[in-house]
Parts: C-alpha cells; structure tokens; sequence
C-alpha cells in the first residue's frame, strides 16, 4: 500500500491559518470518514488531534479543524502559535483492512 | 488513565529477529472496543504503520511486511508482542505500540517509543 500523500513543509506566521492536505485513493481516504491528524513533536509519541476526518478529541484545541473532499482531507490550523510548530501525519483505514500514514508535514511557525 | 510502555533490545543483528513487547496499565487488553497496533518510525523519516491485533487473536499487518511479522497477545499478562523477524538495516526505527479504537480506527493512545537499531 502507498503512503498517503502530503506537502513536505507548510509554514505561517502566528496568528495566521494554514490548510495541510493529504491525499489518498478511492480505496482509502475517498471511501471512509476514517481519516485522522496527529501532531508530533520531536522526539515524542504523536499525539491524536483530529479523527472521524472532522472529530477532535477531549482537550485539543478548537483552534484544529478537519475536512474532506472526495480522495483528499485537509487538516486546517487557525490562530497559529509557537506550540503547534511540529510534523503532521495524517491516517486513513483502507479497503484492505490496513491502515495507513501520510509522509508527513513539517509546519513551521515564522 | 491507561498507559503504554514498550520493552526489548536495542540493538539487533541482521537476519535475526526483533522481538518487542507492550505492556498495558489502567485497562484491560481484553476490551472489546480496541485493537492493539504497532507503528514505526525510522530516523528523520515518518510513520508506518506495521500491524494490529485484536484481543481475540485476529491480526491485520501491513502488506509490505507481512511475510516478516508476527504479533500476539498475553491476555493474563496484559501485554501484546512484536516479531519482525529477518532484520535488515532499514528496520533501524523508533517502534511505537498504540491502543487502536475499533469504531473510530483512531490510535488514540499511545507508548513512548522504543529505539531499535539493526547492527552487527
């Protein structure tokens, strides 16, 4: 199975929004509202933010939100602040009964 | 609140066997709402996801990998366990385990990863 695919890098200035897309197949993130956002710091365990492509979790930031359009999900990030500088991975179900990640974004807050 | 913690060597030999193990506190392995999954991360790269595995025994791996892996679960010991067996040098990662939510297919929980390098 493909990774799912992601810009390499994003990056803004506090305050502002930014939009990280990951794109899959119809196998994949076109046929499941199963698409989830994880945020990573470095040298950390990834840390859920969104799932259900629009969901998010007790405690995280409304700040955080989720979309998708036919094969792709976007993960939106608005107000940006220092903290949120971190890799992004994306994850889909898929037909097949796998899971699978994106290759990951790296968001750099200005 | 429930807690993952990863054990095993950290450093390996190639073509011998990875054997890791993922130890659960504050909850059962043995719930119906989860699946039990393994992830790994080589250095400066990023997620892949390796397998899961349900309370029952039923496993789902990752199809790049699946002629190389095995995953099991202890239920009296509340743990599951990860064989990668026939070890190359790009085994080399941090490997997480993660409690898995069924209905969501979420990893919602996770361990804090553990350093596998693969050396002679």
């Amino acid at each position: 199975q493909s990774a799912l695919t992601q810009p390499a890098s994003v990056s803004g200035s506090p305050g502002q929004s930014i939009t990280i897309s990951c794109t899959g197949t119809s196998s994949d993130v076109g046929s499941y509202y199963y698409v989830s956002w994880y945020r990573q710091h470095p040298g950390k365990a990834p840390k859920v933010m969104i799932y259900d492509v629009t969901k998010r979790p007790s405690g995280v930031s409304n700040r955080f939100s989720g979309s998708k359009s036919g094969n792709t999900a976007s993960l939106t990030i608005s107000g940006l602040q220092a903290e949120d500088e971190a890799d992004y991975y994306c994850s889909s179900y898929t037909s097949s009964t796998t899971w699978v990640f994106g290759g990951g974004t790296k968001l750099t807050v200005l | 609140q429930l807690q993952l913690q990863e054990s095993g060597p950290g450093l390996v030999k190639p073509s011998e066997t990875l054997s890791l193990s993922c130890a659960v506190s504050g909850g059962s392995i043995s719930s119906t709402t989860y699946y039990w999954g393994w992830i790994r991360q080589p250095p400066g790269k990023g997620l892949e996801w390796i397998g899961s595995l349900y309370y029952s025994g039923s496993t789902y791996y990752n199809p790049s990998l699946k002629s190389r892996v095995a995953i099991s679960v202890d239920t009296p010991q509340n743990q599951f366990s990860l064989k990668l067996y026939s070890v190359i040098a790009a085994d080399t990662a941090v490997y997480f385990c993660a409690r898995h939510l069924r209905d969501h297919d979420v990893f919602d929980i996770w361990g804090q990863g553990t350093m596998v390098t693969v050396s002679s």
